[in-house]
């Protein structure tokens, strides 16, 4: 499968843990996006690497989130503390960066449920 | 600040009949604009996108939009609607610089009817 792969696919943990998701984007694509999809609306967008690089931060990125691209290939995405409000699919998406635009290709997602 | 306005949380259509989804945008600069479906427990796949050029633009599974700067609209066709094209479908917007980040809409999610 060439595609991006997410692990794990589903995370069911209490209020208060801490969770760490994993995305591995497709070979060779230098840039990775993390974005968040609530239940009833869009995905909004969380942060992105450009290889190890972290170029930008939404506000919606609390202290308590961080992301690692450590060798440019595979990000982790890591939620401390976490709040029911966390619950959500946590998406990622890999695209190589050319001239004009480029196209993002999206994971299938890892859902989140805090109890 | 960009934004994208997808009318109608839910659509629903019989089969063989249009499809009409529509997204209005706000962007200070040429935007780009892109249509992404969403099927159960998948991620999302690109329909169709517009970047620069022919302001009709055709994508997978028969679907296409066209880019109206003075309305800005970008709303999605298809002229016969398949019971397979049930599924949620999202329009977004990027800027041509700034990461390449996608905003998007509430989503629509399509039924389709016999």
């Amino acid at each position: 499968d060439t595609g991006v792969s997410q692990d794990p696919r589903h995370k069911i943990t209490k209020r208060g843990q801490n969770v760490t998701f994993r995305c591995d984007p497709i070979s060779e694509h230098n840039r990775l996006y993390w974005y968040r999809q609530t239940l009833g609306q869009g995905p909004e967008f969380l942060t992105y690497f450009q290889n190890e690089a972290q170029l930008e931060k939404s506000r919606l990125l609390s202290d308590r989130f961080s992301a690692e691209r450590p060798k440019g290939s595979f990000s982790t995405l890591e939620i401390q503390r976490t709040e029911q409000g966390d619950s959500a699919m946590y998406l990622c998406a890999s695209s190589l960066v050319l001239a004009g635009y480029n196209e993002q290709f999206f994971g299938p997602g890892t859902r989140l449920t805090v109890l | 600040a960009q934004s994208v306005t997808q009318l109608g949380s839910h659509v629903s259509v019989s089969e063989g009949a249009l499809v009409l989804l529509r997204c209005n945008y706000s962007s200070s600069v040429p935007p780009y604009l892109f249509w992404y479906v969403q099927y159960p427990n998948q991620g999302l796949q690109l329909l169709l996108k517009y970047t620069t050029g022919a302001t009709l633009v055709k994508g997978i599974n028969g679907f296409e939009a066209e880019f109206k700067k003075s309305e800005t609209s970008f709303h999605l066709t298809k002229p016969s609607a398949h019971m397979s094209d049930a599924a949620e479908y999202f329009c977004a917007v990027s800027d041509q610089g700034g990461g390449n980040k996608l905003t998007f809409g509430t989503g629509t999610q399509l039924k389709v009817e016999l």
